[in-house]
């Protein structure tokens, strides 16, 4: 068990280019779920994947964002145009089916100039 | 709609001392209940969790946290602090088949000699 991986660590970006992240988490573990935090603030809730299926969807996930996960192993986030606004730690969790106990990654800090 | 309020930003506490870091929750159902803690830079790890049983909970680090229904409270306590916990504390809460966890803004802890 070599625990939740998030690539890249860093990202800084300009604003209007489109970047991505990848999550790799830990093996059996069936939902995949992506939060994004901000200074001074807890993680909020962006979205969650059973296996391949991605089955809800914050109302913080604009159009611009969109996630993955295919085959059910890691998942893949693009952020298309990037504002400063989408500044922020993204991070990745995952944990076994019908268990609510998540296991976070070390996340991925974009910053956008 | 779920919540969680930490109404502590900050605390500084003594090496040696004790600790008592407070969680209050609003939940429909019942609420599984979580402690994270987060170093800077870092992702989550997860100090303890409650789902039912046993309102008293004992965690990794020599934490523990108390359930309290009627209070609403998740209270997270350590009767005595090293200087390596010096981190942001964060409680959440979720629930089976409410996946997503809310969190709470944090509280950041600080150690003195």
């Amino acid at each position: 068990d070599t625990g939740v991986s998030q690539n890249p660590r860093h990202k800084i970006t300009k604003r209007g280019q489109n970047v991505t992240f990848r999550c790799d988490p830990i093996s059996e573990h069936n939902r995949l779920y992506w939060y994004r935090q901000t200074l001074g603030q807890g993680p909020e809730f962006l979205t969650y994947f059973q296996n391949e299926a991605q089955l809800e969807k914050s109302r913080l996930l604009s159009d611009r964002f969109s996630a993955e996960r295919p085959k059910g192993s890691f998942s893949t986030l693009e952020i298309q145009r990037t504002e400063q606004g989408d500044s922020a730690m993204y991070l990745c969790a995952s944990s076994r089916d019908s268990m609510v106990e998540a296991f976070f990654g070390q996340g991925t800090r974009l910053t956008v100039v | 709609a779920q919540s969680v309020t930490q109404p502590d930003i900050h605390i500084t506490v003594s090496e040696g001392a004790s600790l008592e870091l407070r969680c209050n929750y609003s939940y429909g159902a019942t609420p599984y209940l979580f402690w994270y803690v987060q170093s800077p830079g870092q992702g989550l790890q997860l100090l303890l969790k409650y789902f039912s049983g046993d309102t008293l909970v004992q965690g990794i680090k020599g934490f523990e946290a108390e359930f309290k229904r009627s209070q609403s409270s998740f209270n997270l306590r350590k009767p005595s602090v090293h200087w390596s916990d010096a981190a942001e504390y964060f409680c959440a809460v979720g629930a089976r088949g409410n996946e997503k966890l809310t969190f709470g803004t944090g509280t950041r802890l600080t150690i003195i000699p």
